[in-house]
């Protein structure tokens, strides 16, 4: 079984310029988070995305959003990027839907985004 | 608002050393704990899920905890092998959702 995807693996961009990032969760998961990975702050809860609907959202500015399709493909956008935005950005899916909130939660390889 | 929290935040051990580390959480209202394994620049690996109704959970040389009413949970690894080396983290999910609240981790290396 395949894992989970994202892509792409890194990007560099430069301030003010917005950004695209792609997760393609387990087959049959249909549940995708979204966490930032900072040394600072560690990872932070950016949002889930449970069958096309957000269903929870972390503190971030409004510069940052995601969807989900109905392939439970997912992905999340940054808009006006800032420095700080430099991140890990990590993707899991979970939720085949017959455990409920007990499955194990699975993560991507994550998508390294620095800002110029 | 649930906080986690990682005791050491690094721990280096020699070669075959039992070691445990340790996770605190504020709301004991928990789903349930997982612990994860980061490799650096890697993503994580789940290494053991105990769900809120369980006391702990085994695989191979891991054994997990969890202690809800004081919120506290362990990872205990045996006989410890430089491959073990990496981050570990250690989160908590919440009602509702599959939202996972992490700690800082502990940085953990074995010497050969």
């Amino acid at each position: 079984k395949a894992g989970v995807t994202q892509t792409p693996r890194y990007l560099i961009k430069t301030r003010g310029q917005q950004v695209t990032l792609s997760c393609s969760p387990i087959s049959g998961h249909r549940s995708v988070s979204w966490y930032q990975q900072t040394p600072g702050q560690g990872l932070q809860f950016l949002f889930e995305y449970f069958s096309e609907t957000q269903r929870n959202k972390g503190n971030f500015p409004g510069r940052f959003s995601g969807r989900q399709f109905s392939n439970s493909r997912s992905e999340m956008n940054v808009s006006t990027l800032e420095l700080g935005d430099s991140a890990l950005y990590l993707c899991a899916s979970s939720g085949t839907g017959t455990r409920g909130l007990f499955d194990t939660q699975y993560f991507g390889p994550g998508t390294r985004l620095t800002v110029l | 608002k649930q906080e986690v929290t990682q005791i050491p935040a690094a721990l280096s051990v020699p070669e075959g050393e039992n070691l445990v580390l340790n996770c605190s959480f504020t709301d004991s209202a928990i789903y349930n704990l997982q612990w994860f394994r980061q490799d650096p620049g890697k993503g994580l690996t789940s290494l053991l899920l105990i769900q809120s109704s369980q006391r702990e959970q085994t695989s191979g040389r891991l054994n997990a905890s969890l202690d809800k009413s004081s919120g506290r949970s362990t990872l205990y690894i045996a006989a410890s092998q430089p491959g073990d080396s990496a981050t570990y983290l250690c989160a908590v999910s919440g009602a509702g959702s599959y939202q996972l609240t992490f700690g800082k981790g502990t940085k953990l290396s074995v010497i050969p």
